[in-house]
């Protein structure tokens, strides 16, 4: 099972804003840069935001990260039915001195 | 532009191993390392392990110790992960993805292969 802890579902009305919350230790979240990956349906996933709260190039600013101790938390804001996906939070774990992922969060756009 | 092409569809029986590769293209193939990670059906995303293609270099999870092995061929720019004594559990969508550093954010993920274990 994942080391790192993400509700379940979100969901909003289009134009909306969703937040997505993870959560983990020192060992990982607490020491290390986080990223995030959004999955849309039947597709390989995808880097959205890197190094706590930078974007790659091409991603919307309607994305963002923020790291907070040993919690992380995505926020899309201007809910788009384009964004329902499944959203995914990464890191390394020192202890581990494996790679980590987030349960994982589907989005839906009610 | 930049990009990892990975090996078809496989369907394998229960004790067998399976080999799936993942060529990349439009960049310098030993600056990256490689991961893999893999997908069970309506499932999250699990680790299984990283290759530095400069040196060959490998680390496994823990899950996959004496199970997996990571290979590169810098000729064709192409990674290898085999995955031996196959069991319905490993039926899954395996990636690759790259990483500028062994920690770092995976920022080009291949498109996946699909592995099913059955008897």
């Amino acid at each position: 099972q994942s080391v790192l802890t993400q509700p379940p579902s979100v969901s909003a009305a289009p134009g909306q804003k969703v937040t997505i919350s993870c959560s983990g230790s020192s060992s990982n979240i607490g020491n290390n840069y986080v990223s995030w990956y959004q999955q849309l349906p039947g597709t390989a996933p995808k880097l959205l935001i890197y190094e706590n709260n930078k974007r790659p190039s091409g991603i919307p600013d309607r994305f963002s990260g923020s790291k907070s101790g040993t919690s992380t938390t995505l926020g899309i804001t201007g809910l788009q039915t384009g964004d329902e996906a499944d959203y995914y939070c990464g890191t390394w774990d020192s202890s581990l001195s494996a790679y980590v992922f987030g349960t994982g969060t589907k989005v839906t756009v009610l | 532009q930049v990009q990892l092409v990975q090996s078809g569809a496989e369907v394998k029986k229960p004790g067998a191993s399976v080999k799936v590769s993942c060529k990349a293209s439009g960049y310098t193939f030993t600056s990256y390392y490689m991961h893999w990670v893999r997908q069970a059906p309506g499932q999250g995303l699990e680790w299984m392990g990283i290759i530095n293609p400069s040196g060959g270099s490998t680390s496994y999870a823990q899950k996959f110790q004496g199970r997996v092995t990571m290979t590169r061929d810098t000729s064709t720019s192409t990674v290898y992960m085999e995955l031996s004594s196959l069991r319905s559990e490993d039926t899954a969508v395996y990636y690759c993805a790259r990483a500028k550093y062994s920690n770092d954010a995976f920022d080009i993920w291949g498109q996946g292969t699909m592995v099913t274990v059955s008897s």
